[in-house]
């Protein structure tokens, strides 16, 4: 089945404590896109790659780091969590982004 | 820079009844235009998209979108509702900036479907 997969789907932790959000693709897609998803703000794109090792800043891209080693994966790195990234955060993937992209099921981080 | 406004943050409506979510948006060249779907604890599913030609868009579940160049306009229809699409709906743009196909959301309208 063509998807995209996060891990964690929740994820509850302290200021300061470095995580990781992971994601996968199994489309051999060339573009891969982080967003978060704010109540009353919509979709909001922090980091996306065109290919490996191709990668570029979105609109709100501070206290965010990615990497894209691999075509599939396109973890989210956030090094020093502060309360105001807590949110939703989405994966997501495409062919190119005339087409369309496909969703992660999400990641919903709490940074206490 | 394209922009997009979703004039409705919640609209609702009672079942079988029809429906329209509003779309506009603001570009100086050619865009493309998707809406997609967002059930409670999901992530977002494209419904339908207008990539060029007809501008009447089918997608699924029943969902259609009409391309107004002149307005400005994606609206978003369906003739008859079911409880079964009550969501959020997402209308969004993308065009080409800097060698990279960028894709702007809009803040979503969430569609309510009454019994």
């Amino acid at each position: 089945e063509a998807q995209v997969t996060q891990n964690p789907r929740y994820l509850i932790t302290v200021t300061g404590k470095k995580l990781t959000v992971t994601c996968s693709q199994n489309m051999n897609h060339e573009y891969m896109s982080w967003y978060r998803q704010d109540p009353g703000l919509g979709l909001r794109q922090i980091y996306y790659s065109m290919n490996v090792e191709v990668t570029d800043k979105g609109d709100v891209p501070e206290g965010y780091k990615v990497s894209r080693k691999e075509k599939r994966n396109f973890p989210l790195i956030l090094e020093s969590p502060s309360p105001n990234q807590t949110s939703l955060y989405f994966c997501a993937s495409s062919r190119t982004g005339i087409y369309g992209y496909t969703f992660g099921s999400g990641t919903r981080l709490t940074v206490v | 820079a394209q922009s997009v406004t979703q004039l409705d943050s919640q609209v609702p409506v009672f079942e079988e009844a029809p429906v329209e979510l509003r779309c506009n948006y603001s570009s100086s060249v050619s865009v493309y235009l998707f809406w997609y779907v967002q059930y409670p604890n999901q992530g977002l599913q494209l419904l339908l998209k207008y990539l060029s030609g007809s501008t009447l868009v089918k997608g699924i579940n029943g969902f259609e979108a009409e391309f107004n160049k002149s307005q400005t306009s994606f609206h978003l229809r369906k003739p008859s509702v079911h409880i079964s699409d009550t969501a959020e709906y997402f209308c969004a743009v993308s065009l080409w900036d800097g060698g990279y196909q960028k894709v702007t959301f809009g803040t979503g309208t969430k569609l309510q479907v009454i019994p």
